[in-house]
């Protein structure tokens, strides 16, 4: 089946830096990518939609400078946290769609910043 | 854009009893509706799916209903297992986008 391989799926990292996610398509072309932020003991949040060969599509209330989004391949999406701050910590999840499978998800990045 | 109501929030269960989680949806034009159950830590896991042209779609002990004129789906689990406790996330597509919104969630535990 369809495979999205993410990476890290855990990293901590300082006040003020910035942490990249990656996720990758294995065995399909991936044109478009959700990524998603889950706190503790809530729902998935859409953050935006990655669509290769174009801009990143930000839902209301999500900075795109804080947050950035590069789809660089048909098999390739990061996400960049900038600045990080203790209130980004959080699980980043990402998805693609897949005609076959429905929404194939990453494993999922555990971000603490501290 | 779509709006993805769950109830409830919270289930407990005796292990061998049903468990009933319901869902309601905004957009009329969303046409897939998922339901996963997560793991602590873990990625979402796809348990069963309808799309909007099925009214029911069951899968051993699992199975789902959906009301298009209503927009609301639940999920049915009969003969509950210790082993279904978790959460579970309902979601519907938009159909611009192709986004996919997830409802609040549902806590269930199953009481051996």
């Amino acid at each position: 089946g369809a495979v999205v391989s993410q990476h890290p799926s855990r990293v901590i990292c300082k006040s003020g830096t910035s942490v990249k996610i990656e996720c990758r398509s294995l065995d399909f072309q991936a044109t478009t990518m959700f990524w998603y932020r889950q706190f503790p003991k809530q729902s998935l949040m859409l953050m935006a939609t990655s669509n290769e060969g174009s801009k990143a599509t930000y839902e209301q209330g999500v900075e795109k400078d804080k947050f950035l989004i590069n789809h660089a391949s048909l098999t390739l999406s990061t996400l960049t946290v900038t600045s990080a701050h203790p209130e980004d910590s959080s699980f980043y999840i990402c998805s693609a769609p897949d005609r076959f499978y429905g929404y194939t998800f990453g494993s999922g990045t555990r971000l603490t910043v501290v | 854009g779509e709006n993805v109501e769950q109830h409830p929030s919270t289930l407990s269960v005796q292990e061998g009893d049903s468990a009933v989680i319901k869902c309601t949806y905004s957009d009329s034009a969303s046409n897939y509706f998922p339901w996963y159950k997560q793991e602590l830590g873990k990625r979402p896991q796809l348990i069963i799916d309808i799309r909007s042209n099925v009214g029911e779609k069951k899968d051993q002990r699992i199975a789902v209903t959906l009301n298009k004129t209503a927009k609301h789906f639940s999920l049915h689990i009969t003969e509950t297992q210790p082993e279904d406790s978790a959460v579970y996330f309902c979601a519907a597509n938009q159909a611009a986008g192709n986004k996919l919104t997830f409802g609040g969630g549902t806590r269930v535990l199953v009481k051996p």
